[in-house]
């Protein structure tokens, strides 16, 4: 069970626009730690999506993008297109863990 | 151009070790952290631990703490992860990452995986 939870599944036809909630506590994301997001696809390893945030590395998509709220973050795409259907993974720091890094349980986003 | 490396599939009988490899290239190795994050099958990311090249101090989640060792070898650029005492839950692909020294920044490449197998 992860420390940053996040839906199973999200869907969305062609050209939607979809969110992903990521929802910590006052140990992690609460605690003012920035929020990383990753895309994973089938077999593949993960690819850096979103960091600190709202920033997008050189090469993603501006379809992409993230924002936090508290204790919580989101990644939206938008226009969404058949080679978005990944699983994504948002990541954070955990001050009550010793200082680790923690994932959430990743969302399956399938697109219709 | 910038990579991380690793060693290939292995197999190993329960209460055996093993030892991956992660050989990172194309920028300042010691200006970057390593990380190992493992997945097994069908499950989601777990973080495991960090190792500082440039120092060869270690974190590791409390989950592996007693489990896991994590080394560097400075002249090669590469830095192993040794697994112990291996269960079949164990059974995963292993990733190594890296994010930026002296901060908590987004692992930004990642190395290929590598499945370890533990099996009778």
């Amino acid at each position: 069970q992860s420390v940053l939870t996040q839906p199973p599944s999200v869907s969305g036809a062609p050209g939607q626009r979809v969110t992903i909630s990521c929802t910590g506590n006052s140990s992690n994301i609460g605690a003012d730690y920035d929020v990383h997001w990753y895309q994973q696809l089938p077999g593949t390893a993960p690819k850096l999506l979103i960091y600190d945030n709202i920033n997008r590395p050189s090469g993603v998509s501006d379809r992409f993008s993230g924002s936090k709220s508290g204790t919580s973050a989101s990644l939206a795409i938008i226009g969404l297109q058949a080679e978005d259907e990944a699983d994504y993974y948002c990541q954070s720091h955990d001050s009550s863990l010793g200082g680790s890094r923690v994932f959430g349980g990743g969302t399956k986003l399938t697109v219709l | 151009q910038v990579q991380l490396v690793q060693s290939g599939a292995e197999v190993k009988k329960p209460g055996a070790s093993v030892k991956v490899s992660c050989k990172a290239s194309g920028y300042s190795f010691t200006r970057y952290y390593i990380h190992w994050v493992r997945q097994a099958p069908g499950q989601w990311l777990e973080w495991m631990g960090i190792i500082n090249p440039n120092s060869g101090s270690t974190s590791y989640a409390q989950k592996f703490q007693g489990k896991v060792t994590m080394t560097r070898d400075t002249s090669t650029t590469t830095v192993y992860m040794e697994l112990s005492s291996l269960r079949s839950e164990d059974t995963a692909v292993y990733y190594c990452a890296r994010s930026p020294l002296g901060g908590l920044g987004g692992l930004d490449i990642w190395g290929q995986g590598t499945m370890v197998t533990v099996s009778s």
